[in-house]
């Protein structure tokens, strides 16, 4: 069975304030996918970021970057310079790699983030 | 930039009524998918279908639930008769091939609000 916990349920910062998402999860696949999610105000979910377990290497997007520990099964999420545009909710995920079970994501519970002028 | 694209964007409907959802994946994607949000809660998985076949499912996919992709464009989930708990956001992805493995970015289109009376 695979689990993803995001201890945050609420955020709240300031603008240009940094802030990290916290992600841990279990599963007892050894190749596995992890998602990043965002849920802005109007509910759709928008992709931000599919990572390989083989894959370690930490990875910058602009304001965004993702710290993969497998050793601590933590994938946590840095926004740097917060907007109040990155107010959302944010959902990790997991999938594992193999056949037929792609694709069924097993989302954490979501981080309210909410950046404050 | 391709995208899901999902229709009603919000539908009530009477108890017991049947419900179809529709979903028009991105137009090269093979694999497609439904998942389901609570009000208030984490998304959760319902079904994956590949090649015109169901790949995996929930536990909350019982016989009250079909999905059929009935022309090569869309891709729909039926409930056969609602139920209050089936009132939901009703959430369609896809995602295409990775270094030919099924592997690929899984995108999410706006969601379906269903609302059952």
């Amino acid at each position: 069975a695979q689990k993803v916990t995001q201890a945050q349920t609420e955020i709240s910062v300031v603008e240009k304030e940094d802030v990290t998402l916290d992600c841990v999860y279990e599963t007892r696949d050894t190749t596995y996918y992890l998602f990043w999610y965002k849920q802005p105000p109007s509910g759709e979910l928008v992709f931000l970021i599919r990572r390989n377990s083989f894959d370690e290497q930490n990875e910058i997007s602009g304001r965004y970057s993702w710290n993969f520990q497998k050793s601590t099964s933590s994938f946590n999420f840095t926004i740097t310079a917060s907007q109040v545009v990155d107010s959302a909710v944010y959902f990790c995920a997991l999938t594992p790699a193999g056949g037929t079970s792609y694709g069924k994501l097993t989302f954490g519970q979501g981080t309210i983030l909410t950046v404050h002028p | 930039e391709p995208e899901v694209t999902q229709t009603p964007s919000h539908q009530v409907t009477q108890m017991g009524q049947e419900v179809i959802l529709r979903c028009v994946p991105i137009s090269n994607h093979l694999y497609f998918y439904w998942y389901r949000q609570i009000l208030g809660q984490k998304v959760e998985f319902l079904v994956s279908f590949y090649n015109n076949e169901i790949s995996e499912k929930s536990e909350i996919f019982d016989d009250q639930f079909s999905v059929e992709r009935p022309d090569g464009s869309n891709f729909t989930l039926k409930i056969r008769s609602t139920k209050l708990e089936d009132s939901a956001m009703y959430f369609c992805a896809s995602s295409g091939s990775s270094g030919g493995a099924r592997t690929g970015e899984l995108f999410f289109g706006e969601g379906s609000r269903l609302t059952v009376l």
